[in-house]
């Protein structure tokens, strides 16, 4: 029944390290998104894609990398894990996202990234 | 630069009304959101306004005024589980959300 679901929801991981998180919808949304919330709790996008194209790539560094298979799906892969990516990592999902329109974005329960 | 305000933290009493307050500065105003976030868990949509004026959602409403660049979320009969960050977002020109930082709201017995 989840409609948005994330795995991991945690992750503990060294320095250096390489790590994937995934998301997948089973809402038909057309758009997705990664969102990262820090220790301030302010909610940052980081990248939208819709159906399968990315349209949101904001200034984040090239070590993050969205990848998605198909619209259900989005996964972001980060290299070189540092200390400062600790945060919990949200994704999203919408209906077809056109210009003109504005649509609810429904959140997965998160990944809470610790970077050691 | 654009620029959502809203109080860090709020305390009310149980069966009590409680407004948060969000200002903002955008560029460009396609809609403002209210969502709910409970410790730990996802961000949860309540409203939506777009247009000016007040809106009623059982306990919760929504206000906005575009001419003062102004919403609050108003809520009624507080209980003890709407405890709980209030997150202002707002939908900027080229329809993306720029996000305050949230409202900790603490309902106390």
């Amino acid at each position: 029944d989840t409609a948005v679901s994330q795995t991991p929801k945690y992750l503990v991981t060294q320095m250096g390290n390489d790590k994937s998180i995934k998301c997948e919808q089973n809402l038909g949304h057309d758009t997705m998104y990664w969102y990262k919330q820090d220790s301030k709790k302010f909610l940052k996008i980081m990248f939208s894609y819709n159906n399968k194209e990315l349209i949101i790539n904001e200034t984040v560094p090239n070590r993050f990398s969205p990848k998605s298979p198909d619209k259900a799906h989005l996964n972001l892969h980060i290299n070189s894990l540092e200390l400062g990516d600790s945060a919990v990592y949200f994704c999203a999902s919408s209906p077809l996202s056109l210009a003109g329109d504005v649509e609810t974005q429904y959140f997965g329960p998160g990944t809470r990234l610790l970077v050691l | 630069g654009q620029n959502i305000d809203q109080p860090t933290e709020m305390t009310a009493t149980e069966g009590a009304i409680v407004q948060i307050n969000c200002t903002y500065q955008t560029s460009g105003f396609n809609g403002l959101f209210w969502y709910q976030q409970h410790a730990g868990e996802a961000p949860t949509f309540l409203s939506y306004n777009v247009l000016d004026g007040l809106e009623e959602k059982g306990r919760f409403s929504s206000f906005l005024s575009r001419s003062k660049g102004y919403s609050y979320l108003l809520l009624k009969e507080l209980q003890m589980k709407d405890s709980a960050s209030y997150l202002c977002a707002v939908v900027d020109s080229n329809y993306q959300l720029i996000w305050g930082a949230g409202t900790k709201l603490i309902i106390k017995p």
